[in-house]
């Protein structure tokens, strides 16, 4: 099993560009979420997902839209890039949803946006 | 913004000494999770507490759940330089799972 496989895993815009984060996992998980962490924070929710065709708003959701037509991707798009989302973003997965607690991430994907 | 508070932000042990981080919540939790996250890496999830005054360990480190279930703490014994890190806790509320800010452990060898 890959895990949590996110692509790209660098990527550098022009603020107003837009671009898509991909995410997929093998595991069958039902609930996936997108994180991004900036220096010296924590991690901050931006969207998740309960399972196919559901989503749902973060803490942190501006500037972000998702879509989740298959069990296993959980894109995230960001529609014109601005430099306030120059950050790490993870996206994570888990099988019994946020109540476990147990998420299992993929590695990450540093954008910066001039 | 961060619904639980971490404390400290940062801390500098010598290899060998003992470290503790705590997670504080002005609401009663449900539960409460602790990650580690290697310096350039993913969260990586440790353990589930669940339990009003649970305590667990794995190998040297013992997590605790306080009786209110408003705080929490990791403790780590006899630090290594493989415990460097970043230790966050979380809390999930309905759907979402939401972090603290973590607790960046460095250990001088």
């Amino acid at each position: 099993n890959a895990g949590v496989t996110q692509t790209p895993k660098f990527q550098v815009l022009k603020t107003g560009q837009s671009m898509t984060l991909q995410c997929a996992q093998d595991m069958n998980h039902e609930y996936m979420s997108w994180y991004r962490q900036d220096p010296g924070m924590g991690l901050r929710l931006i969207h998740y997902s309960v399972g196919a065709g559901i989503t749902d708003q973060g803490e942190v959701p501006n500037g972000y839209n998702v879509s989740r037509s298959t069990t296993e991707d959980f894109p995230l798009r960001l529609l014109s890039a601005a430099p306030s989302q120059t950050s790490v973003y993870f996206c994570a997965s888990s099988r019994g949803g946020a109540a476990t607690g147990e998420l299992f991430f993929g590695e990450g994907s540093r954008l910066t946006v001039l | 913004g961060q619904q639980v508070m971490q404390i400290p932000q940062y801390q500098h042990v010598q290899e060998g000494e003992d470290f503790t981080t705590y997670c504080n919540s002005s609401t009663t939790l449900s539960n409460i999770q602790w990650y580690k996250q290697r310096p350039g890496g993913h969260p990586v999830f440790l353990i589930q507490l669940v339990k009003s005054g649970e305590v667990k360990k794995q190998k040297r480190l013992t997590f605790q759940f306080g009786e209110a279930k408003k705080n929490s703490s990791l403790h780590i014994t006899a630090t290594q330089t493989t415990d460097v890190g970043t230790y966050f806790c979380s809390k999930n509320a309905g759907n979402m799972l939401t972090f603290g800010g973590g607790t960046r452990l460095m250990v001088k060898p």
